[in-house]
């Protein structure tokens, strides 16, 4: 399974952009690219999902550049509750089954 | 609806004793799954089910065990509990596509200490 690396923490202000950038040097063909967030004492949630190029729902946007060796999670106009842990995952389905390794996430910091 | 449920949402252990944390789900997924998660760092998977019937080890499993009792209901147990194991356990389940991404759904977390 592919390796992901993300910052540890960043910190922003209300309403500004938030891009948070994964890097998965070794990801596979068939792999997908996941984000979740994690707020304190809950389970992590599911955010975005994408293969290539571009996507995006009400959350957020995903973009995946051509070599789909990096992605980037973008929140826009941020707020205090968004203040959470953001993961990146890559991962697609194996044999026996879909298996998935969480790093150690994204502190995001959200400031009035 | 209520998703995926635990139970119980804390327990106290002292070292040796055994224990067994159950999760359901109601959205009708093949696959269920086991983490961990330690103070301040990310999930680690300790066993997963692709389906009803099959079980498979993730990257921690040592001093765990796994039942996928039927579709909606996948047990972790605990058989001589150490402090090492004090950590925080979420369940969660997919609807993995054959060839396709997969989505996870987490429950609320059993907060476990071992003393």
């Amino acid at each position: 399974l592919a390796k992901t690396t993300q910052p540890i923490s960043m910190d922003s202000y209300e309403g500004q952009e938030v891009n948070i950038t994964c890097s998965h040097n070794n990801i596979a063909t068939n792999d997908y690219i996941t984000w979740y967030q994690q707020f304190p004492s809950q389970g992590p949630r599911f955010i975005i999902q994408g293969y290539k190029t571009k996507v995006t729902n009400e959350v957020a946007s995903l973009f995946i550049p051509a070599d789909r060796k990096s992605s980037t999670l973008s929140l826009p106009r941020v707020s205090l509750s968004d203040t959470a842990v953001y993961y990146c995952l890559v991962g697609g389905r194996r044999t026996g089954g879909f298996k998935t390794i969480f790093g150690a996430g994204t502190r995001l910091f959200v400031k009035a | 609806n209520a998703g995926v449920t635990q139970t119980p949402k804390f327990q106290v252990l002292k070292t040796g004793q055994s224990m067994t944390l159950q999760c359901a789900q109601d959205m009708n997924h093949n696959s269920m799954y086991w983490y961990r998660q330690d103070p301040g760092m990310g999930l680690r998977l300790i066993y997963y089910s692709a389906s009803e019937g099959t079980t498979d080890k993730g990257e921690v499993p040592n001093g765990y065990n796994v039942s996928r009792l039927n579709k909606r209901e996948f047990s972790l147990r605990l058989e001589s509990a150490a402090p090492s194991q004090t950590s925080v356990y979420f369940c969660a389940s997919s609807d993995h596509l054959a060839g396709g991404p997969d989505t996870q759904y987490f429950g609320p977390g059993t907060r476990l200490t071992v003393l």
